[in-house]
């Protein structure tokens, strides 16, 4: 069954610290992508990936640094964590556009609170 | 780049009634249109899925109309209820585009 898995689902960090958030999916797709949710703004893309390898600014990268060493993990890492970086992240996977059709699957988000 | 402007924010509507979310966007070249159910401190969910040309998909008591001339996205939902309260969001993408724009969501109540 497809499956976008993220970890963890919930932390706490201090502002000026490190943070990963991991990603992993089953479903042999492409790309891969991070999204924040915020009150208000629905999803906004932070990060995407084609591949093992690449990475691509979305539309709010700042503050935000991206990896993807392979086909299935695709990380999220927040050098100096700042109270604004309070959100709910999101991480989806998706075949090549026009590839059987389908929609982007979603994780089931990281609660991610900066004191 | 794209935007996407979705109305109205909060909806809320008696069980039994129709309900309207619209999405209107503004790159032309537009070609993928999703909307996704959300529950609260949930994932989201896809609910339906359109493409290309002015079409009309129905499922699971939802129908969705794509109006290409005007960018306008529509999810009806024709008899409301209470399972049906939730957050919709649309979702639009160009071909070729691997980015998806979603709209800001709509927070629906559906009230017994």
């Amino acid at each position: 069954e497809a499956a976008v898995t993220q970890s963890p689902r919930n932390k706490v960090a201090v502002t000026g610290g490190k943070v990963t958030l991991s990603c992993n999916q089953t479903n042999n797709h492409n790309n891969m992508y991070w999204y924040r949710q915020d009150t208000g703004h629905g999803l906004r893309l932070i990060h995407y990936s084609y591949g093992a390898g690449s990475t691509e600014k979305g539309d709010i990268p700042d503050g935000y640094k991206a990896s993807r060493p392979s086909q299935e993990n695709f990380s999220l890492i927040l050098e100096l964590a700042t109270p604004s970086q309070t959100s709910v992240y999101f991480c989806a996977s998706g075949d090549r556009q026009g590839v059987n059709n389908q929609a982007p699957l979603f994780g089931e988000g990281t609660r991610l609170s900066v004191l | 780049g794209e935007q996407v402007e979705q109305r109205p924010p909060h909806l809320s509507v008696r069980e039994g009634d129709s309900a309207v979310i619209t999405c209107t966007y503004t790159d032309p070249n537009s070609y993928y249109f999703f909307w996704y159910k959300q529950e609260p401190g949930a994932s989201l969910q896809l609910l339906m899925k359109v493409f290309s040309s002015t079409e009309i998909n129905e499922g699971q008591g939802f129908t969705v109309l794509l109006n290409k001339k005007d960018k306008r996205l529509s999810l009806n939902l024709t008899a409301a209820h209470p399972g049906d309260s939730a957050a919709y969001f649309c979702a639009v993408s160009a071909t070729g585009n691997y980015k998806y724009v979603f709209g800001a969501g709509t927070r629906l109540k559906v009230i017994a």
